[in-house]
């Protein structure tokens, strides 16, 4: 059982919006910033979003991160075939001292 | 651009110690303010992190596998390796090495290689 709870599945149609929720404690996203990873089927995870909202250099303005305190999401607007993949949520956990992940969250786009 | 790549034996007998090495091309290891680290996924399964490193040898370990991980880094050779002992066929995973922008951002990642427990 993860740390992080994400909803194991996720839909939707071409050019919707989708949004994957991350929850956790006051001891991770409470207390420090949450990233994204995306991994497409048979490929290393990449970083998607990081410090809650931060997209990386090539990170297209259709996905973005927010937090509010002990949860975060991830939106995905202008839904593409190619946004089919598992993302993950993840954080430090200042009581664990480690870096925790969440479950995964598989998208399907219809 | 920087690269990682993860080497290592694909298969690793039960009770025996898996080891594999990352090697970090495009950039040193170290460079300021980024740890090294493993993480692993299962077969089906989600991420797990592992353990990440300092290039002067500061380390974080996941608590669930401590009293088994050790990583190490080795920097005349810009490498770092991860040691796991007394492996059993719960190991058997995908396991990825990773540059962090601090402790706990996964920034750059390996490809990935699959090591299984087997005998």
């Amino acid at each position: 059982q993860s740390v992080l709870t994400q909803p194991p599945s996720a839909s939707g149609t071409p050019g919707q919006t989708v949004t994957i929720s991350c929850s956790g404690s006051s001891s991770n996203i409470g207390s420090d910033p949450v990233n994204w990873y995306q991994q497409l089927p048979g490929t290393a995870p990449r970083l998607l979003i990081l410090t809650n909202s931060q997209r990386p250099s090539g990170v297209p303005d259709r996905f973005s991160g927010s937090k509010s305190g002990t949860s975060a999401s991830l939106a995905i607007s202008g839904l593409q075939s190619e946004d089919e993949a598992d993302y993950y949520c993840a954080a430090w956990d200042d009581s664990l001292n480690a870096v925790v992940f969440g479950g995964g969250t598989k998208l399907t786009v219809l | 651009q920087l690269q990682l790549q993860e080497s290592g034996p694909g298969l690793v007998k039960p009770s025996e110690t898996l080891s594999l090495t990352c090697t970090v091309s495009g950039g040193s290891i170290r460079s300021t303010g980024h740890y090294w680290g493993w993480v692993r996924q299962p077969p089906g399964k989600g991420l797990e992190w592992i353990g990440n490193i300092y290039y002067s040898g500061s380390a974080y370990y996941t608590p669930s596998l401590k009293s088994r991980v050790t990583i190490s880094v080795d920097t005349s050779k810009n490498q770092f390796s991860l040691r796991l002992t007394s492996v059993t066929a719960s190991d058997t995973s995908v396991y990825y090495c990773a540059r962090l922008t601090g402790v706990s951002t996964f920034e750059s990642w390996g490809q990935g290689t699959l090591v299984t427990v087997s005998s």
